[in-house]
């Protein structure tokens, strides 16, 4: 069975821009979340989407988004670029939603860099 | 909210040795997972713990849940190079209130160096 994959897995962008990030779970997976890692904040949670429903939401400004699309692929956007944007951002998938007993699965991570 | 916090913060250890690390928390976990990050790339999950009290081996990993739900830890027998990362623990949380949220929380990490 193939991994969580995310694309791209390096980015370069500017102040102001905007980002899109994309996560294809696990074959059969239907929740995804999506974390950002930075070595001053470490693992913070950003949301949750199963069965393209948002589900859970963490602790960050409108400026971050995300969608899930009917085959369970999952894309983050980040508008209006700031510089502590600059981070890994990791994608998890499972096959029940979060909270439950079920594990999730990380993607390699996307990182990004914010000039 | 909840917070799981891991000791020790890092360690640098010599092949060869064994390594103890752990996780608690001020609020119980119905679940324990212990994930292990290489540099650049996402947490790999390593061992998952569903019972109090239950002790679980994969190959020189061992975890356990702590039978008051509040802890968990993890053990690595004969450090070899390839052991080098970072340790994280993590359990579902449900917070209730203000956002009625449950997610994943991740442990603060524990860094291994291991020296040949």
């Amino acid at each position: 069975k193939a991994g969580v994959t995310q694309t791209p897995r390096y980015l370069i962008k500017t102040r102001g821009q905007q980002v899109t990030l994309s996560c294809s779970p696990i074959s059969g997976h239907r929740s995804v979340s999506w974390y950002q890692q930075t070595p001053g904040q470490g693992l913070q949670f950003l949301f949750e989407y199963f069965s393209e429903t948002q589900r859970n939401k963490g602790n960050f400004p409108g400026r971050f988004s995300g969608r899930q699309f009917s085959n369970s692929r999952s894309e983050m956007n980040v508008s209006t670029l700031e510089l502590g944007d600059s981070a890994l951002y990791l994608c998890a998938s499972s096959s029940l939603p979060s909270g439950g007993t079920d594990t999730q699965y990380f993607g390699p991570g996307t990182r990004l860099t914010v000039l | 909210g909840q917070q799981l916090n891991q000791s020790p913060q890092s360690m640098f250890i010599q092949e060869g040795e064994d390594v103890s690390m752990n996780c608690t928390s001020s609020s119980i976990f119905n679940t324990w997972l212990w994930y292990k990050q290489d540099p650049g790339e996402g947490p790999v999950l390593l061992i998952a713990l569903y019972k109090a009290g239950e002790l679980t081996s994969n190959g020189r990993l061992t975890a356990q849940f702590g039978i008051t739900r509040k802890d968990s830890f993890l053990n690595i027998s004969a450090s070899i190079p390839s052991d080098v990362g970072i340790y994280f623990c993590a359990g579902p949380s449900r917070e209730r209130p203000p956002d009625n949220t449950d997610k994943l929380i991740f442990g603060t990490g524990t860094r291994l160096q291991v020296f040949p």
